[in-house]
């Protein structure tokens, strides 16, 4: 139990193009959905957490109009890299949290790697 | 805020010796604590938790941790290291007090290296 699977799992794309990531929870309904950024040998940075049926919560320094998150139902939450540039090149990773359960717990996706050309 | 600390980026042990990797938190009430592993170019697995019940807790793979709140640490041990245990290993802590609203907070991970 507990899946998540995040698509693509890699992508490459051009400089100035927008590309999407999805997270999906494939067992469970999550109501909280959460997005890191981890770059070569470091830690997950948290960008935002998704709500679903509200406003993603944005993480100091992350830019809302770059990075534009949509949670529209209870099973999937998406991430939108917007004009990509060679700087956004990193491992992207969700997570979900199974709600009410009790112990603050979350469930990783397999990560997708953008790498912008 | 909350924050951990973990020592040694680099950890390298033989097959079968004992894996300790350390963990040291920072928090203004009692935490939730986590130990996640991340094999190359994959997302997280949960290994263990600790939250407030048995200060001892028991993971997946062999894997434990003991809560030490007079050292406010967290260490992730396995008495034999295998092959298979390479990997980075990262500490979190949340804030159970936060519910929904909680967020992980990683340490900077340690990588495991276990050599013939």
């Amino acid at each position: 139990g507990a899946v998540v699977s995040q698509h693509p799992s890699w992508v490459i794309c051009k400089s100035g193009t927008s590309v999407k990531i999805e997270c999906r929870s494939l067992d469970f309904q999550a109501t909280t959905m959460f997005w890191y950024r981890q770059f070569p040998k470091q830690s997950l940075m948290l960008m935002a957490t998704s709500n679903e049926g509200s406003k993603a919560t944005y993480e100091q320094g992350v830019e809302k109009d770059k990075f534009l998150i949509n949670h529209a139902s209870l099973t999937l939450s998406t991430l939108t890299v917007t004009s990509a540039h060679p700087e956004d090149s990193s491992f992207y990773i969700c997570s979900a949290r199974i709600p009410g359960s009790g112990v603050d717990t979350q469930y990783f996706g397999p990560g997708t790697r953008l790498t912008v050309l | 805020a909350q924050s951990v600390t973990q020592l040694g980026s680099h950890v390298s042990v033989s097959e079968g010796a004992l894996v300790l990797l350390r963990c040291n938190y920072s928090s203004s009430v009692p935490p939730y604590l986590f130990w996640y592993v991340q094999y190359p170019n994959q997302g997280l697995q949960l290994l263990l938790k600790y939250t407030s019940a048995a200060t001892l807790v028991k993971g997946i793979n062999g894997f434990e941790a003991e809560f030490k709140k007079s050292e406010t640490s967290f260490h992730l041990t396995k008495p034999s290291a295998h092959m298979s245990d390479a990997a980075e290993y990262f500490c979190a802590v949340s804030d159970p007090g936060a519910g929904t609203a909680s967020k992980l907070t990683f340490g900077t991970g340690t990588r495991l290296q276990v050599t013939l």
